[in-house]
This record gives structure tokens, C-alpha cells and sequence, in this order.
């Protein structure tokens, strides 16, 4: 069945650092591709999307560019801030975008 | 707009008990999905619903019954709780789309712990 593998957790970087967390994903089809973000005691939002092969999504300077041939979705930011520091969840849709599998999530931790 | 609503957000129950964990969405979407959320394992599909009278289940549904009477209302029942079903669970609504892939939106979540 479908899946997404994330990077594991947790990542510790210093203000203005460079971030990627890596993502890659078994699917059948074209699913559409997710990022969300989850902030300490909140219920997750969705940061970026893609749905289509080399559609880069891009929200709040994070962006993840939909590489099928690669079977990845990694997420970047050139500069982190301590308000990044959450829990990122990649996720891929079903085509009625009805059912999401996700990825266990990468903690994120941006200290000053 | 509400948005997705979910109550309680914290409940403790003993073994054996049932509830039901409401979610309420006022933004007349017709998918409704209820997940969980166990520490390195992301979110886990237990029941989704594509409309009201329509329900399906998802990757975890032992346990756990679900009804949708109403758009705006996806109740998720626990018949007879178990530790194993201690969690964070969040409700989810998507508006569909022709060709799909649209945004769903998360509640806040319920904090369950069962003794």
C-alpha cells in the first residue's frame, strides 16, 4: 500500500540555519503531496502542497518540490527562526483527498 | 467560521467505558476523517466519511464506530476502551473537488488516556 517515509527526528539547528527534512513516498497513481505543521498543543495545518510531478509548493519560505522520478517531497527553508520549532508531518492524498497517509513526523527544534 | 470543532479535549476513562469524541465542522464540507496520533507513528486513519449516511473504515478501525448523520457532524464512539487506545485523536475536514487533492482541515484534538 501507499506510504511516506520521513527523516527522523528530533532536528536541533541554530537560529538562521539551513533546514531540509527528507521525505520520500510509495504510491500507485499520482497522489498529491503535503506538508503540515503541527505547533505545541495545536492540531496540524497545512504548510505547503503539491499536485503534480515538479510542482514546487512554497508557504512562510519553506518550500518542497514534488519529484516523481525520485519519489520525494523534502522540505527546505534557508533561514529557520525559533517560531519554526513544531513537529513537520509529510503526507500523501488519495485522488478524492478524502484520506491522508502520513509520515511519522520530524521534531524541529530552532534554538536563539 | 468555527471551523472544525472537537470536544472534549481532554478525557480519562477507565477500561471497559465507552464515549464519544464529537466533531463539528460549519464549513459544509462533505469528507469528514477521524485520526490518531501515537508518538512516532504520525497520524493513523480510523474512519472517514464522504458524505452524510456514508461512512468508511481506514487503517486502525477496531474499537472505534463512527456515524454521519449530518454534514456537519462525524461523532467517533469507543464501544468498550482499552489502553491501547490511549492517543491524541483529531478530526479532519476536506471540501471536495472534482480531481480531489484539497486541503483538510484539522481540529485541536482530544487528549484521551484510558486506565
Amino acid at each position: 500500500g501507499d506510504s511516506v517515509t520521513q527523516m527522523e527526528g528530533p532536528v536541533t539547528l541554530s537560529e538562521e540555519a539551513f533546514l531540509t527534512i527528507n521525505c520520500t513516498y510509495t504510491a500507485t497513481g499520482y497522489p498529491s503531496l503535503f506538508w503540515y505543521v503541527q505547533y505545541p498543543g495545536e492540531g496540524l495545518q497545512l504548510l505547503l502542497k503539491a499536485t503534480k510531478a515538479d510542482d514546487k509548493g512554497s508557504n512562510k519560505g519553506f518550500e518542497a518540490t514534488y519529484r516523481k522520478e525520485t519519489t520525494s517531497f523534502h522540505l527546505e527553508k534557508g533561514s529557520v527562526q525559533v517560531s519554526d520549532s513544531a513537529v513537520y508531518f509529510c503526507a500523501l492524498s488519495d485522488r478524492l483527498g478524502g484520506k491522508l497517509i502520513f509520515g511519522q513526523g520530524t521534531e524541529l527544534s530552532v534554538k536563539p | 467560521n468555527a471551523g472544525v470543532t472537537q470536544t472534549p479535549k481532554f478525557q480519562v476513562l477507565k477500561t471497559g467505558q465507552s464515549m464519544t469524541l464529537q466533531c463539528a465542522q460549519d464549513m459544509n464540507h462533505e469528507y469528514m476523517s477521524w485520526y490518531r496520533q501515537d508518538p512516532g507513528m504520525g497520524l493513523r486513519l480510523i474512519h472517514y466519511s464522504v458524505g452524510a449516511g456514508i461512512t468508511d473504515q481506514g487503517e486502525v478501525p477496531n474499537g472505534y464506530n463512527v456515524s454521519r448523520s449530518t454534514t456537519e457532524d462525524f461523532p467517533l464512539r469507543l464501544l468498550s476502551a482499552a489502553p491501547s487506545q490511549t492517543s491524541v485523536y483529531f478530526c479532519a475536514s476536506t471540501p471536495p473537488t472534482a480531481g480531489g487533492y484539497n486541503e483538510q482541515f484539522f481540529g485541536p484534538g482530544t487528549r484521551l488516556t484510558v486506565l
